[in-house]
């Protein structure tokens, strides 16, 4: 069965400054996806970044990139030069290879960049 | 335009009363999903529809049922709606294939009173 954990509750961090928020899954397929969303104060869930099991480096798209793990089933978001636009809550999923299969969600992060 | 809508945004409705929530895409999407949202908790998957195929969670079999006349549209439907069902509603959309990303709408909060 698919789990994803996010431990962290919350993080405060001043801006301009990097942050990592970490995250955990168990799954017993051998192949599946990884997703990092963005959930804004208005509640929209927003896609950011993307990993898949099978490729080794780590996805980068602008200023988030991804720690991928997998001997630990760990996939960690990194924000560098963080914003305080970035304070929101981020969620973690994961879906198995197989199509149908749904991703299933940690219980998020909630991040407050301050000035 | 990788939209997904809903309707409507906000939804008030009173115990006992039927709830219906409307998702639609135009991304010709196969695959369409439906999540509960309530706060500090995560996104929860109530069911999804891999083209008129409709897959529910054991959990919330008989809470939660749902249509899709056609490839852009998906439902929701509540029967009765109890005050433990008031949260956010998240309806989801993806292309099947493994490269595809899911996309989601703005939700629908609904409050049950």
């Amino acid at each position: 069965a698919q789990k994803v954990t996010q431990t962290q509750t919350s993080i405060s961090v001043v801006e301009k400054t990097t942050v990592t928020m970490d995250c955990v899954y168990e799954t017993r397929d051998s192949s599946y996806f990884l997703f990092w969303y963005k959930q804004t104060a208005s509640g929209e869930i927003v896609f950011l970044i993307r990993q898949d099991s099978y490729k080794k480096e780590n996805a980068t798209v602008g200023h988030y990139s991804l720690n991928f793990q997998k001997p630990k089933s760990s996939i960690g978001l990194i924000i560098t030069a963080t914003q305080i636009e970035d304070s929101a809550v981020y969620f973690c999923a994961m879906r198995e290879r197989n199509n149908n299969n749904a991703p299933r969600f940690g219980a998020g992060t909630k991040l407050s960049v301050k000035p | 335009d990788t939209t997904v809508k809903q309707n409507p945004r906000y939804k008030l409705a009173r115990v006992g009363k039927p709830v219906n929530l409307i998702c639609s895409q135009t991304m010709n999407h196969d695959t369409m999903y439906w999540y509960q949202k309530k706060p500090n908790q995560a996104p929860k998957l109530l069911l999804f529809y891999y083209d008129k195929i409709l897959n529910r969670e054991a959990d919330t079999f008989e809470k939660f049922q749902s249509s899709r006349p056609n490839n852009s549209f998906c439902s929701l439907y509540i029967g009765s709606a109890g005050l433990e069902y008031s949260a956010m509603y998240l309806c989801a959309s993806r292309r099947l294939g493994n490269q595809d990303t899911q996309y989601f709408g703005p939700g629908t909060r609904l409050l049950v009173l």
